[in-house]
């Protein structure tokens, strides 16, 4: 009864390839953001949805496209995969007005070789 | 441009004694501040938070103290335990509207037995 889950766990995949990474929470939450870890350790936030609408979008290249199919899942697909695309990808959701706790799902490594 | 800093990449304290977490700001807008601990494989897990109106705030062995006017907050563990040893993330949010929080490269805790 994983609260935040993503899938997969680890992606290795070639440059030029495209590929989804899927997200889904079942805490009811109603905001859903993607996060990068880069390899100085650093979180950055690219996306936010709040009930299936963009509410933030970081300056992340086009290749980067969010999708909510509903308010439980926030997917994110990549065009186009380069290699400093690879990192560790961090989906989390978030109550309704309370952006403050945050809860996270396990991570996405992804290596682009 | 690093809003959220936190100078100290790794800390070693012994098992019983206080382990102090710190972390620097620069944006004074900044209403919440919040820690997050991360253990490795897994997404990082809201740990303790406080309002920009309070100085300090505790639970349990967990205490955050916050110095407005020299932008410094700090995570306090007392008494450190081995379970404790991880990777604390310091975070900062502007505003109940605005769900962009913003993180500190972490701080890795090791707890010496």
């Amino acid at each position: 009864d994983t609260a935040v889950s993503q899938t997969p766990k680890y992606l290795v995949t070639q440059m030029g390839n495209d590929k989804s990474i899927k997200c889904e929470q079942n805490l009811g939450h109603d905001t859903m953001y993607w996060y990068k870890q880069d390899s100085k350790k650093f979180l950055k936030i690219m996306f936010s949805y709040n009930n299936k609408e963009l509410i933030i979008n970081e300056t992340v290249p086009n290749r980067f496209s969010p999708k909510s199919p509903d308010k439980a899942h926030l997917n994110l697909h990549i065009n186009s995969l380069e290699l400093g695309d690879s990192a560790v990808y961090f989906c989390a959701s978030s109550p309704p007005r309370n952006a403050e706790e945050q809860y996270f799902g396990p991570g996405t490594r992804l290596t682009v070789t | 441009d690093q809003q959220v800093k936190q100078n100290s990449p790794s800390l070693s304290v012994q098992e019983g004694r206080i382990s102090i977490l710190n972390c620097d700001y620069t944006n004074s807008m900044f209403d919440y501040f919040l820690w997050y601990k991360k253990y490795p494989a897994e997404g990082p897990t809201f740990l303790i938070s406080i309002s920009s109106i309070k100085d300090k705030n505790e639970d349990g062995r967990f205490t955050v103290f916050l110095n407005k006017s020299a932008k410094h907050l700090s995570l306090h563990i007392v008494p450190s335990q081995p379970g404790d040893s991880a990777v604390y993330f310091c975070a900062a949010i502007v505003g109940w509207r605005d769900d962009k929080i913003i993180f500190g490269k972490g701080t890795r805790l090791h707890i010496l037995p």
